[in-house]
């Protein structure tokens, strides 16, 4: 069966620091998601990885893939509020999506 | 362009009882399939189909039945309601192309909250 780790599952950081949330994964895949849940909504997708090696930015966030460690990091720079929400990385093996426990980051002015 | 719709939002039911809950998509995604949000636990997957006429169970199937008649729905049953059913439910649908690299992420509804008494 297919495992998705995420470390850590809750992260508490100050306004301005920069933070990264891990992601393994216990099988072959190159295809890799992040998606973002604020409380009581649904997930929006955040980054779509491809392959390995590949590397996604999008603000103060950005995402990697290295299909060789099956890991997948999400990168925090700088963190504001508005970051505060629930991520989640999710793998796609082609017929099934398996998706980690997802990482609470709540930023604190 | 609606996405995912589910409905309805919000449910509660008792014990025993049975109810459907509807997932319909507008982006011809051949690929649909049903999640359950638990605190702590991560999304996990009841059922899945791959396209009309065809559909598989998840991890967590026990319980719950789907049927997809067409391309855009895809409905869950609830056969007999038990406490353990309260849970968050999400419908997604992706792409799915002729090679990976065509492949799209999930894109999800806005959940279904049940609560079972």
């Amino acid at each position: 069966e297919l495992k998705v780790e995420q470390n850590p599952l809750f992260l508490s950081m100050q306004e301005g620091k920069n933070y990264t949330i891990y992601c393994n994964y216990s099988t072959t895949s190159d295809r890799l998601y992040w998606y973002r849940q604020d409380p009581g909504k649904s997930l929006e997708s955040l980054f779509v990885l491809l392959s390995n090696g590949a590397v996604k930015q999008e603000g103060r966030l950005m995402a990697s893939l290295d299909t060789k460690a099956r890991l997948s990091t999400l990168h925090i720079t700088a963190a504001v509020h508005d970051l505060s929400a629930t991520y989640f990385c999710a793998v796609d093996t082609g017929n099934q999506f398996y998706f980690g426990t997802g990482t609470s980051l709540t930023v604190i002015p | 362009n609606a996405g995912v719709t589910q409905t309805p939002k919000f449910q509660v039911l008792k014990t025993g009882q049975s109810m459907t809950l509807q997932c319909a998509q507008d982006m011809n995604h051949e690929y649909m399939s049903w999640y359950r949000q638990d605190p702590g636990m991560g999304l996990r997957l009841i059922h899945y189909s791959v396209g009309a006429g065809i559909t598989d169970q998840g991890e967590v199937p026990n319980g719950y039945n789907v049927s997809r008649s067409t391309t855009e729905d895809f409905p869950l049953r609830l056969l007999s309601a038990a406490p353990s059913q309260t849970s968050v439910y999400f419908c997604a649908s992706s792409y799915r192309g002729p090679y990976d690299a065509y492949n799209s992420p999930l894109h999800f509804g806005n959940g279904t909250r049940l609560t079972v008494t």
